[in-house]
């Protein structure tokens, strides 16, 4: 069993369209990030969170530390959020890798 | 802005050739990582170093090799290349800050293939 978990491992959405998506990891650690890479390669990072809650813009990080369980969500989704978004946690100074959410939105 | 940049980023080469792939980031990092990236595996370290001529093994090192002579600069060697070792390659880099506060800056990828 992989130690950082996604879902969904898929997901087209239309145009306005809230999303959703989950991360459970199994490990301790000391902080999660979310990243979003475009097709062509380049990751950007989005969020590191350690509790509680981040906002930027309409993108929305969460975590239950209790739970091991993250959700970053989308309002508002636009084509241009159309990307795959990757959930990492760290754990002793090395980041541990899901296997990233393809998100389509469609116009 | 934290810049990392890659030498290529689309390469083609043959079985068995030496390959070098190059880091450069322009911030002072003291930590540097490559990846590899491969559908459905999502990212997997090969190595990383914390400072100039250090280095350390990551998940999957089997078939390559590194170097740090300088600390701007982290480059991937594969020795003899095989076609399992097609990939999209990322470098990384970050400032090496305590545990948990520390955020990685990622190039834009050498997308390699070995024929």
């Amino acid at each position: 069993k992989n130690e950082v978990e996604q879902s969904p491992q898929n997901l087209t959405a239309q145009e306005g369209e809230f999303i959703t998506i989950n991360c459970s990891y199994s490990v301790g650690i000391s902080a999660l990030h979310w990243l979003q890479q475009h097709p062509g390669g380049g990751i950007v990072s989005l969020f590191m969170l350690s509790s509680g809650k981040k906002k930027h813009g309409r993108l929305i990080a969460t975590i239950n530390i209790q739970e091991k369980h993250s959700s970053l969500h989308i309002t508002a989704s636009h084509p241009r959020d159309s990307a795959v978004y990757i959930c990492a946690v760290s754990r002793n100074y090395q980041l541990i890798w899901g296997a990233g959410t393809k998100l389509i939105i469609k116009p | 802005d934290v810049k990392v940049t890659q030498s290529s980023r689309y390469l083609v080469k043959r079985t068995g050739e030496k390959v070098f792939l190059e880091c450069v980031q322009d911030m002072d990092h003291e930590n540097m990582f490559w990846y590899r990236q491969d559908p459905g595996l999502g990212l997997r370290l090969i190595y990383f170093s914390y400072d100039v001529k250090m280095k350390e093994k990551g998940d999957i090192p089997e078939g390559y090799s590194v170097s740090r002579e300088k600390k701007e600069r982290f480059s991937l060697i594969l020795e003899s290349a095989s076609t399992n070792q097609t990939s999209m390659y990322l470098c990384a880099s970050s400032r090496g800050l305590a545990e948990g506060t520390d955020t990685q800056y990622f190039g834009p990828g050498t997308r390699l293939t070995v024929l």
